[in-house]
């Protein structure tokens, strides 16, 4: 049972322009999200979060969007550049704190 | 100021054999989280532990495998008579959770191989 669906598998976007990473959830009790950054041969390193009281959090060149009603986030990383291409993991706590991760979105930033 | 470690860094174990991960928390958490990456998903909570105690392993299948974080020494997660499904990246994060919602610090991972 999927609770984080990120549907996007992989996503190409020139250096310099927007990426936008989609997250959809099913269970309404989460309030609280996380995006987490991965290359390969490491492990996760946390980037963003987004409390559900808030619809926008931003930092530096990263924003998350929180749309509560349609149960959908995005990351939004302007401008891109070419360190930014890694899997990008949207994650929310359930219980004790352990987090449910969606399956992860491939962004890779063409030069 | 050493983050999450993991060893080994790559395992390989023969169908049979015990596969035994070692994670140390960041000084200072004493909440460490056991995840598995299978190819192509993402990542899965295992097993939630405190020193000694372990809090929640609602993630661990009912058989082979088992986790322990003791007073002194590293969190273990043991794998006993691996099997080629048990391949797979295994990541440990610690938090000291203080806080609520604080982030989760992750190792980089041992990658099993069952041959």
């Amino acid at each position: 049972d999927q609770q984080v669906k990120q549907n996007s598998p992989s996503l190409s976007v020139q250096e310099g322009r927007i990426s936008i990473l989609n997250c959809d959830y099913t269970n309404s009790m989460f309030d609280y999200f996380l995006w987490y950054k991965k290359y390969p041969a490491e492990g996760p390193t946390f980037l963003i979060s987004i409390s559900s009281i808030k619809d926008k959090n931003e930092d530096g060149r990263f924003t998350v969007f929180l749309n509560k009603s349609a149960k959908h986030l995005s990351l939004h990383i302007v401008p891109s550049q070419p360190g930014d291409s890694a899997v990008y993991f949207c994650a929310a706590p359930f219980g004790n704190e352990k987090l449910t991760f969606g399956t992860g979105t491939r962004l890779t930033i063409i030069p | 100021n050493a983050g999450v470690m993991q060893n080994p860094r790559h395992l390989v174990r023969r169908r049979g054999q015990e596969a035994r991960l070692r994670c140390s928390p960041m000084k200072g958490h004493s909440h460490v989280y056991w995840y598995r990456q299978l190819p192509e998903e993402g990542l899965k909570f295992m097993v939630y532990l405190q020193k000694e105690n372990i809090i929640d392993e609602s993630g661990m299948p009912k058989e082979r495998f088992s986790a322990e974080f003791p007073k002194e020494g590293p969190s273990i997660l043991r794998i006993q008579q691996v099997v080629r499904g048990d391949s797979a990246a295994y990541f440990c994060a610690s938090s000291p959770l203080t806080v609520d919602h604080s982030p989760l610090h992750f190792g980089n991972g041992t990658r099993l191989t069952v041959t």
